[in-house]
């Protein structure tokens, strides 16, 4: 079965702009949960959507948007992008069901110059 | 807050054993587990503990000790493929969110 698909897998911004994240997670799954990482500081959490409603949510700034449709796509959004948003962003899908089992796509690798 | 510790680096030759720990502090704890993250790629989830013990799946084996917060990850007849980012994940109780640890980067020599 089809894996976790993020697009664009690569992409360069300026300082400023906005940009969105799309995530199509494994069919079936109704989670999906960001993640933002960065060298040397692991998975830092951003949110999780479940059945199209925001379940969880870290501590990131109101900048870091995100939502689900009801096909369970999810995209995420950053506005008013900082050098310090540069990372691999990366996105997890699951049944929702706490087996500690996350399936993640090979994630976004944002560049803000 | 949540913090989990592992070590940040990790050098084992090739055929050899080697066992990445992982301490956490939380506030709720439901299970370990563990991820490989090869350098460019996506990680991939290896092992799950929620209850005491020992829990073998190949070459990979994963232990948590609930009372002492703690786990570790055995990898047995390290191949140069097993070089990757190693993560330890907390999750807490009920639908709440994994918390990552920050890796440890093992370097499999020959």
């Amino acid at each position: 079965k089809a894996g976790v698909t993020q697009t664009p897998r690569y992409l360069i911004k300026t300082r400023g702009q906005q940009v969105t994240l799309s995530c199509s997670p494994i069919s079936g799954h109704r989670s999906v949960s960001w993640y933002q990482q960065t060298p040397g500081q692991g998975l830092q959490f951003l949110f999780e959507y479940f059945s199209e409603t925001q379940r969880n949510k870290g501590n990131f700034p109101g900048r870091f948007s995100g939502r689900q449709f009801s096909n369970s796509r999810s995209e995420m959004n950053v506005s008013t992008l900082e050098l310090g948003d540069s990372a691999l962003y990366l996105c997890a899908s699951s049944k929702g069901t706490n087996t500690g089992e996350l399936f993640f796509g090979e994630g976004s690798r944002l560049t803000v110059l | 807050g949540q913090s989990l510790e592992q070590p940040s680096e990790v050098t084992a030759v090739e055929g050899a054993i080697v066992q990445i720990n992982c301490t956490y502090q939380t506030s709720g704890f439901y299970g370990l587990s563990w991820y490989q993250q090869h350098d460019g790629g996506a990680p991939t989830f290896l092992s799950y503990n929620a209850l005491d013990g020992l829990e073998e799946t190949g070459r990979f084996s994963s232990f948590l000790s609930r009372s002492d917060s703690y786990g570790y990850l055995l990898l047995q007849e390290l191949q140069m493929k097993d070089s990757a980012s190693y993560f330890c994940a907390v999750s807490l109780s009920g639908n709440t969110p994994l918390v990552f640890g920050k890796g440890t980067r093992l370097s499999v020599i020959a």
